[in-house]
């Protein structure tokens, strides 16, 4: 079966400095991966995909991920923070039976300036 | 236009009413969702449906149940609402990619705010 694990709740940084927020994942097989975003009193907004076609995926407002089977992780970064990066991030698995998606339980990311 | 679209916004009733909230997606998708996120923000999935099967979270009570009436709505119907049902409701699509039987990636609404006095 497949799980997600989100290894911080909450993450802090100061605007214009880096971003990192951890995801490990487990899985049989090669998964397909997400990170969605969620703005305060908002739905989800799809960031970044991974689907086995290249391991550093680049996805929306400067973010990226990195797939690395061998640690089986699927971190999140991006260079520099903005004050309008603030919100809730979700690291996702796909699932080959049952329900297609597993979330993470979701890093609040702060951004101070 | 938006692509998944819930209504209401918000939703403020007392326990023991029943109360539906609606959906609808204009992609095309043949997999529809509902999720349930509670205070701490975790999102606990609650149906799936698409043409084939419904699949249902055994932790979801059966006041809860889902009714599509076409592929591009899939509405939400609680009945003898209770307190503990107060949460944001969202509802998600996404394409069964063929064979494969990978999904696209969720599209999701913007969400209903229940609150249950």
């Amino acid at each position: 079966a497949q799980s997600v694990t989100q290894l911080d709740s909450h993450v802090s940084v100061s605007e214009g400095t880096p971003v990192l927020l951890r995801c490990n994942y487990s899985s049989s097989y090669s998964p397909s991966l997400f990170w969605y975003v969620q703005h305060p009193n908002k739905g989800l907004q799809l960031l970044l995909k991974y689907t086995s076609a290249a391991t550093l995926v680049k996805g929306i407002n400067g973010f990226e991920a990195e797939f690395k089977k061998s640690e089986t992780s699927f971190h999140l970064t991006k260079p520099s923070a903005h004050m309008s990066d603030a919100a809730e991030y979700f690291c996702v698995v796909l699932n080959t039976g049952g329900f297609k998606t597993i979330f993470g339980a979701g890093t609040r990311l702060f951004v101070k300036a | 236009d938006t692509a998944v679209s819930q209504t209401p916004k918000y939703l403020v009733t007392q326990m023991g009413n029943d109360k539906s909230i609606k959906c609808e997606q204009n992609l095309g998708h043949d997999t529809m969702y509902w999720y349930k996120q509670d205070s701490k923000k975790f999102l606990k999935i609650m149906f799936s449906y698409n043409n084939k099967e419904l699949i249902i979270n055994e932790t979801v009570p059966n006041r809860f149940s889902p009714k599509s009436p076409d592929k591009a709505h899939l509405n939400l119907h609680i009945n003898s609402l209770e307190l503990g049902d107060s949460a944001v409701y969202f509802c998600a699509s996404s394409q069964d990619e063929g064979t494969s039987g990978v999904h696209s990636p969720l599209h999701f609404g913007n969400g209903t705010r229940l609150t249950v006095t």
